[in-house]
């Protein structure tokens, strides 16, 4: 199983950083590595996928980066609005899995 | 305009079954690679099982066994038939689409108590 590690597990912040979020896999995983956000008693959001891959409706300040084992996901100029939980998931082998999620916290 | 609508959460005793629909509308289920996904009360997200399009299915380790994925092209309906369940598959489960999953329905909470 593909194990994904993220960190850190929380972080508060105040508006406009800039947060940054890892996720290491375990082994390998190409660039099949996606990011979601989920806010409360919400469904997750896709917002970057394969890695690096932002499309329409994602705000631009959402980028990530990353091949192999490393990933990171940067969230630029923060708004009250990124208060949410953020999650990496690997559909690069079977079980797919999730990281631990990272809380977001505005100060 | 693509929707997913889960349903058939509940509370149910440990041992027991319970079927979970999800109701698909603006794509037919034949074409898409669907799945199920978990999340227990305050924890992370869980892969739990795929149903390809083209037909294969494969399931996480934790419900291996238990849990059954099918499909009703007919009524465009994705099913997760589980049973012998546990106390840790309490959890609301999320229908999505696509690889990696775009489309999320809300969600249907099972909640597996005595």
């Amino acid at each position: 199983e593909i194990v994904l590690t993220q960190s850190p597990d929380f972080q508060s912040v105040t508006p406009k950083e800039k947060v940054i979020i890892t996720c290491r896999a375990s082994q390998s995983i190409g660039n099949n590595l996606h990011w979601y956000q989920q806010k409360p008693d919400q469904s997750p959001r896709l917002l970057i996928r394969y890695a690096s891959q932002s499309f329409s409706g994602v705000p631009s300040r959402f980028s990530g980066s990353g091949s192999g084992t490393q990933f990171t996901l940067t969230i630029n100029d923060l708004e009250a609005e990124d208060a949410a939980t953020y999650y990496c998931h690997q559909n690069s082998g079977f079980p797919l899995t999730f990281g631990g999620g990272t809380k977001v916290e505005i100060k | 305009e693509v929707q997913l609508v889960e349903s058939g959460g509940t509370l149910i005793q440990p041992g027991g079954s319970l079927r979970l629909s999800c109701l698909a509308s603006g794509f037919t289920v034949s074409g898409y690679y669907l799945t199920w996904v978990r999340q227990a009360p305050g924890k992370g997200l869980e892969w739990v099982s795929v149903f390809y399009a083209g037909g294969g299915t494969y399931y996480a380790d934790s419900v291996k066994g238990r849990f059954t994925i099918s499909r009703d092209t007919s009524k465009n309906i994705l099913y997760l038939q589980m049973s012998s369940l546990r106390l840790e598959d309490t959890a609301v489960y999320y229908c999505t689409r696509d690889s990696p999953p775009f489309y999320w329905g809300r969600g249907t909470l099972v909640t597996v108590s005595s």
